[in-house]
């Protein structure tokens, strides 16, 4: 089944403590980003990646950090967590060219204590 | 830069019609689409509407552009109480279709 995965669904962690969450696509997409979602903010994009070892900042980038090593992964670091990056991520991927193709994750809740 | 406006909330009753309206600023945009995301969920693609387009109409759901006004719609016909979720207007920015900003979302409840 062609699909976005992102692990874990929810996470609640302390201040400081480094976190990754994962994403993984299977549907040879070029394109990957990450979002986060807050009440009354929509979606707001955090970083891209065109293809492998290719990526750039979104809107929101501070606090943040993102590695393509390989195609179908593009995890979202957060070497140093704060309250204010308490949100529902979503990871999305695409090809590049060609239409609409984006493809969303189910969603990681985080928690920053 | 880019911007796209929606209003957040909308009730409407069971078996009614429901207009979702949202209004954009980039005019090079090539698409605009509508994403609905139900509690706890993630974001599923509704439908979209490349923008030399109108209209499109989808069985329940009809999107209407006016791209003069810069204004994007979704109808959805016989609301019922499974459409109740957050609708997301997004556009592609004039880079790329694969590049999205959103709206802030509007939230639709369906009252039985």
């Amino acid at each position: 089944e062609a699909q976005v995965t992102q692990n874990p669904r929810y996470l609640i962690t302390v201040t400081g403590k480094k976190l990754t969450v994962t994403c993984s696509q299977n549907m040879n997409h070029e394109y990957m980003s990450w979002y986060r979602q807050d009440p009354g903010l929509g979606l707001r994009q955090i970083y891209y990646s065109m293809n492998v070892e290719v990526t750039d900042k979104g809107d929101v980038p501070e606090g943040y950090k993102v590695s393509r090593k390989e195609k179908r992964n593009f995890p979202l670091i957060l070497e140093s967590p704060s309250p204010n990056q308490t949100s529902l991520y979503f990871c999305a991927s695409s090809f590049s060219k060609g239409g609409p193709s984006v493809s969303f994750g189910s969603g990681t809740r985080l928690t920053v204590v | 830069g880019e911007d796209v406006e929606q209003s957040l909330f909308l009730s409407v009753r069971e078996g009614d019609s429901s207009v979702i309206n949202c209004t954009y600023t980039d005019s090079s945009s090539t698409y605009l689409y509508w994403y609905k995301q139900e509690p706890g969920a993630g974001l599923q693609l509704l439908t979209y509407i490349f923008s030399n387009m109108d209209m499109k109409q989808d069985q329940r759901l009809t999107v209407l552009l006016n791209k003069k006004d810069k204004h994007l719609s979704l109808r959805i016909a016989d609301t019922q109480t499974g459409d109740s979720a957050i609708y997301f207007c997004a556009e592609s920015i004039s880079a790329g279709s694969y590049q999205l900003t959103f709206g802030k979302g509007t939230k639709l409840s369906v009252i039985p």
